[in-house]
């Protein structure tokens, strides 16, 4: 199962909004509403953001959103935050009951 | 509080054996499915291996299926994992981390390919 392709990096002003993409294949995002985002800052573990294309689990700000369109899922952080800056992965649900994850995007808020 | 603690990460040689454990608390471990996540260094993140509450079912990444077995010892609250023939591209840190569990108007989803809960990691090194 190979990872899901996402941008290396992107960045953005403090209270300006980003979108990071994630594209997958019809054996994984393309067929399943069962995409979620995690947020890993610098030397830590990752944190659920963004669980089944769009919740939110609890304590999650809104400024975080999640679609999917096709075999291609968004993350959008809207309201950007010098907090924010960290590293970001999509993850899906895949045929053979399985899960693969992104290839990782950097988040740099300037 | 929820924690999960990883062990037994270590420098081995190409070829050996390790075996990982995770203790879980502050919450019922028989209840969740449980994963293990890993992280090459400087590297992103690739799922390993899952587990339901009871000992099944179990699913592995190709890339250690056959080389790898996961475990649980619901009474210890402990997670396992034992790996074998191990490789130089087996290095990383391994997490272990709980699935996302979720009851609603009476009934109970097992959100197994979303970790809601992660432990800080172990790192295992194969090298000669």
């Amino acid at each position: 199962q190979s990872a899901l392709t996402q941008p290396p990096s992107v960045s953005g002003s403090p209270g300006q909004s980003v979108t990071i993409s994630c594209t997958g294949t019809s054996s994984d995002i393309g067929s399943y509403n069962r995409v979620s985002w995690y947020q890993q800052p610098p030397g830590t573990a990752p944190k659920l953001m963004i669980y089944e294309v769009s919740n939110r689990p609890s304590g999650v700000p809104d400024r975080f959103s999640g679609s999917k369109s096709g075999n291609t899922a968004s993350l959008t952080i809207s309201g950007l935050q010098a907090e924010d800056e960290a590293d970001y992965y999509c993850s899906s649900y895949t045929t053979g009951s399985t899960c693969v994850f992104g290839s990782g995007t950097k988040v740099t808020v300037l | 509080q929820v924690q999960l603690v990883e062990s037994g990460g270590g420098l081995v040689k190409p070829g050996g054996s390790l075996r990982l454990s995770c203790a879980a608390s502050g919450f019922t471990f028989s209840d969740y499915y449980m994963s293990w996540i890993r992280q090459a260094p400087g590297k992103g993140l690739e799922w390993v291996s899952y587990i339901g509450g009871s000992g099944s079912p179990i699913q592995y990444a190709d890339s250690v299926k056959g080389r790898f077995t996961i475990s649980r010892d619901n009474a210890k609250n402990s997670l396992y994992l034992q790996m074998n023939s191990l490789r130089a591209e087996d290095t990383a840190v391994y997490y272990c981390a709980r699935a996302l569990r979720m009851t609603m108007f009476g009934v109970t989803y097992f959100y197994y390919y979303y970790m809601d809960v992660w432990g800080k990691g172990t790192t295992v090194t194969v090298s000669s």
